[in-house]
């Protein structure tokens, strides 16, 4: 069945580079888009989030990159920082439903000090 | 403002036991979403609340699994007879109505099943 997923399931940074999270999806209805960020033993955080009207939206320190044509999203944080050791998910709402999420397996992202 | 709690924390229950997982959404949240969490993987869905009402079951795993929200504010998450395999994270989740994709999670339940 069409899915989300990942293409690299860990990162490793140094303390005040960029990181880039990536992530594939294959539902072409699909029309929102989350980042969620997991601590260990924590529930998912909400980062951002996208519609698919748009391809760029910036937070504070993290910007998503839409790219509907070859169904890619992307999550860039800035100036990457100990606390943002995690586990990273996209989600997405299947289309057709609006509150379904579908979420793909994660990357673990670790900042080395 | 206070956020989607859960209780408890961790469970831990002999196969063959009943369960019951506790979710008090974010005040003013009128929908509810309860998944679960695989060790290493994405959560899943299982089900969701319109107020009291339990508008999609579809990802409940099966008939032991039973969810409820009387008055349209807590629910919980009911697993009969549990087995090994129901072990893992149950997540409850909320939104407004007007942005029901955008959903904020609490800590969640991590089950064990001996």
């Amino acid at each position: 069945g069409e899915s989300v997923g990942l293409h690299l399931p860990t990162l490793s940074v140094q303390e005040g580079d960029n990181s880039i999270i990536n992530c594939a999806y294959s539902n072409s209805a699909s029309d929102y888009f989350i980042w969620y960020k997991q601590e260990s033993g924590k529930g998912p955080q909400f980062i951002i989030d996208i519609r698919s009207n748009m391809d760029k939206r910036q937070g504070q320190r993290v910007t998503v990159l839409l790219n509907k044509t070859v169904k890619h999203l992307s999550l860039q944080i800035a100036a990457t920082q100990p606390g943002d050791s995690a586990v990273y998910f996209c989600a997405e709402n299947s289309g057709g439903s609006n509150y379904k999420l579908t979420f793909g397996k994660g990357t673990l992202l670790t900042v080395n000090p | 403002g206070a956020g989607v709690s859960q209780s408890p924390r961790y469970k831990v229950a002999k196969r063959g036991q009943d369960v019951a997982l506790r979710c008090d959404p974010i005040s003013g949240h009128v929908s509810l979403f309860w998944y679960q969490q695989a060790l290493g993987q994405g959560p899943e869905f299982l089900t969701y609340f319109q107020n009291e009402a339990q508008l999609d079951k579809s990802g409940l795993p099966s008939d032991r699994f039973f969810a409820e929200r009387p008055e349209g504010s807590v629910s919980t998450l009911k697993i009969q007879r549990t087995q090994q395999e129901d072990s893992a994270v149950y997540l409850c989740a909320s939104s407004t109505d007007r942005r029901l994709e955008t959903q904020y999670f609490g800590p969640g339940t991590r089950l064990l099943v001996l």
